[in-house]
């Protein structure tokens, strides 16, 4: 089973509606990310989380809102969907206190299509 | 401000030729990370490497091979005897030594053709 799980993979909406992205990891990792990726800009944040009391905006955070629900779970809500919203939607996590603290660890990706 | 450039956008090789995927960083701290992350046409974004600022050592490992030169600031990655499989877009990323936050390069896209 994998460690980071997305839903849902593809999702094609139309401006303006409310969407939520669900993130849940078995890892036991307290630090949780959104990343967006567009084609020729990698990876940016969006959100990142150390735990359930902790929320912090990345880079790119307008029109986007986050819930931590639980230590294993880590949603990212559009509230008005817009097109140039459209784009590849990576959760991540890691660990400070493991071997590799530094590592993060991707969930498979959501793919998100606003009309 | 932290920065990582990744110049090659795509790179076309025939298989089992060697290839060089350049990765050039800014960054004023002194403790950082840097990584290398593939993502196969399937999407997940697979991690490779990850090495600290301390460490020049080059690693090797089977066919893929890690070039980390302070002096330059550059983690160049080479791919020995390429096969098809390696065909994916593959990141470089930085991460400072106090912080949590990752920059990723724009990514290389490499094809490997048969």
């Amino acid at each position: 089973d994998a460690d980071v799980t997305q839903t849902p993979r593809n999702r094609i909406t139309k401006t303006g509606k409310r969407i939520m992205l669900e993130c849940s990891q078995t890892k036991g990792h307290d630090r949780m990310y959104w990343y967006r990726q567009d084609p020729g800009l990698g990876l940016r944040l969006i959100y990142y989380s150390f735990d359930v009391k902790d929320i912090n905006k990345g880079e790119i955070s307008d029109g986007y809102s986050v819930s931590r629900q639980a230590q294993a779970k880590f949603s990212l809500s559009l509230e008005s969907a817009i097109p140039n919203q459209t784009a590849l939607y990576f959760c991540a996590t890691s660990d400070p206190g493991g071997r590799n603290p530094d590592e993060q660890f991707f969930g498979p990706g959501t793919r998100l299509t606003v009309l | 401000a932290q920065k990582v450039t990744q110049a090659q956008t795509e790179i076309s090789v025939v298989e089992k030729e060697d290839v060089t995927l350049d990765c050039v960083y800014e960054t004023r701290d002194t403790t950082y990370y840097l990584f290398w992350y593939k993502q196969p046409p399937s999407g997940e974004l697979v991690f490779l490497i990850r090495r600290n600022s301390f460490d020049e050592q080059n690693e090797i490992s089977g066919r893929y091979s890690w070039n980390f030169q302070k002096s330059t600031s550059s983690f160049n990655f080479t791919i020995t005897a390429s096969q098809v499989v390696d065909s994916a877009v593959y990141f470089c990323a930085l991460r400072d030594g106090g912080g949590f936050k990752t920059i990723f390069g724009a990514g290389t896209r490499l094809f490997v053709k048969a």
